[in-house]
């Protein structure tokens, strides 16, 4: 079964525009969410979790499970931002993904 | 080394031939992760070690593959009769405890292209 979904295959939006990424998932207990990014080039590596509720490079991302969903927003998108994005979400010891988020930060 | 090393970077081999690849994680990580990427599919789970016991494989797409850990550190995974659909990055993971909360550390993967 699905459980992390991301239905925005490209996102392309000009450089200080606001970015939203979509994430919705499905798991019947208390879901622990990641944001993962790969810039060009470099390794996955974590932005952010949920249970931190932080800020990191100006993203945040809220969990309302009322709509099952951690969408990932940024106000000012920064050329910079451009990377695949993927949505997390732990159960049973690991870790499964959604299919990714293109986004492209155009000048 | 300070991250999770793969090998090789880039295999090419023939169809129905067999492979191996490599993951020597950051030191002192318990949990091991191999994962699939694939264009348009995302991230695939394959196989998950804690230690060197394997408690979860169940991601691995056939028989043909499996995945072995020695010593608590360096894991393969081995392909046998590779076919064209093989073809992916193969990356792998490591985590100072696995389970909740455990942040993934990735290798750069390793590209296979069966031909």
């Amino acid at each position: 079964a699905q459980r992390v979904t991301q239905p925005e295959k490209l996102l392309s939006v000009f450089k200080g525009a606001p970015v939203e990424l979509k994430c919705n998932y499905s798991y019947s207990g208390s879901p622990e969410l990641f944001w993962y990014v790969q810039y060009s080039r470099q390794r996955l590596q974590l932005l952010l979790r949920h249970i931190s509720r932080e800020s990191i490079k100006g993203f945040t991302a809220d969990l309302n499970k009322g709509e099952t969903s951690f969408h990932l927003k940024k106000p000012f998108a920064q050329e910079e931002d451009s990377a695949m994005y993927y949505c997390a979400l732990i159960h049973d010891y690991k870790l499964s993904f959604g299919a990714g988020t293109t986004v492209t930060v155009r000048a | 080394g300070a991250g999770v090393s793969q090998s090789p970077s880039n295999k090419v081999t023939e169809k129905g031939k067999d492979v191996e690849l490599r993951c020597d994680p950051i030191s002192g990580h318990t949990a091991l992760y191999w994962y699939r990427q694939s264009l348009g599919q995302g991230l695939e789970f394959l196989i998950y070690f804690q230690g060197n016991s394997a408690p979860d494989k169940s991601g691995l797409p056939s028989d043909r593959f499996s995945a072995e850990r020695t010593g608590g550190s360096v894991s393969t995974l081995t392909i046998q009769r590779t076919q064209q659909e093989d073809s992916a990055v193969y990356l792998c993971a490591s985590s100072y405890s696995g389970g909740l909360g455990g942040e993934l550390f990735f290798g750069e993967g390793s590209r296979l292209t069966v031909l």
